[in-house]
């Protein structure tokens, strides 16, 4: 199997908190993850590449130092929302890339649902 | 980059009908095209992929045809089943594996009872 889990799966925090949500490969390796948010009746919006050992890719528009991402594992990354305001509220969604003896598919984890008050 | 178009954004068919949705691309070296279902709140899950050196794909219900020439590809489901109400994404990656994934703008499919 692919499994991939996310923690927490809804969080509420007061503006100008942070939040960490993990993603977790469960049952298999997993170098390269992707975080992603996605607004209500729209499509996925990858915010960052996540490789572990290495520095994640952020992409354009997307603040590196409010989205921290860390990949210390071959099972893990986080992401923390720094500094988190209202506009910030969003499904993020990660994935895991299941590259050894397969051929490269992305595992999506069940999501994080944040509202930020 | 690469930037991949969907069609239709909402789609209503007879449960029993075929429901076809469409997908274009712009880059060339896009060689890998997966298809994903959301049912409301959940994750996104893989329900069928192509690759470039195949024209057609099935398992089951579901099919995907791709026309790398044109550079379009598509989802067929036939025989709609009510379940198959949920909103469908196409993306598109290019020949690096590790390469993120490009979506489409989801299709909202209902199977009307």
């Amino acid at each position: 199997g692919a499994v991939v889990s996310q923690h927490p799966s809804r969080v509420i925090c007061k503006s100008g908190t942070s939040v960490k949500i993990e993603c977790r490969s469960l049952d298999f390796q997993a170098t390269t993850m992707f975080w992603y948010r996605q607004f209500p009746k729209q499509s996925l919006m990858l915010m960052a590449t996540s490789n572990e050992g290495s520095k994640a890719t952020y992409e354009q528009g997307v603040e590196k130092d409010k989205f921290l991402i860390n990949h210390a594992s071959l099972t893990l990354s986080t992401l923390t929302v720094t500094s988190a305001h209202p506009e910030d509220s969003s499904f993020y969604i990660c994935s895991a890339l299941k590259a050894a003896g397969g051929p490269y598919e992305q595992y999506f984890g069940p999501g994080t649902r944040l509202t930020v008050t | 980059g690469e930037n991949v178009e969907q069609h239709p954004s909402t789609l209503s068919v007879q449960e029993g009908d075929s429901a076809v949705i469409k997908c274009t691309y712009s880059d060339s070296a896009s060689n890998y095209f997966p298809w994903y279902k959301q049912e409301l709140g959940k994750r996104p899950q893989l329900i069928i992929d192509i690759r470039s050196n195949v024209g057609e794909k099935k398992d089951q219900r579901i099919a995907v045809t791709l026309n790398k020439t044109a550079k379009h590809f598509s989802l067929h489901i036939t025989e709609t089943q009510p379940e198959d109400s949920a909103v469908y994404f196409c993306a598109a990656r290019g020949p690096i594996l590790n390469e993120k994934l490009t979506f489409g703008t989801g299709t909202r499919l209902t199977i009307i009872p």
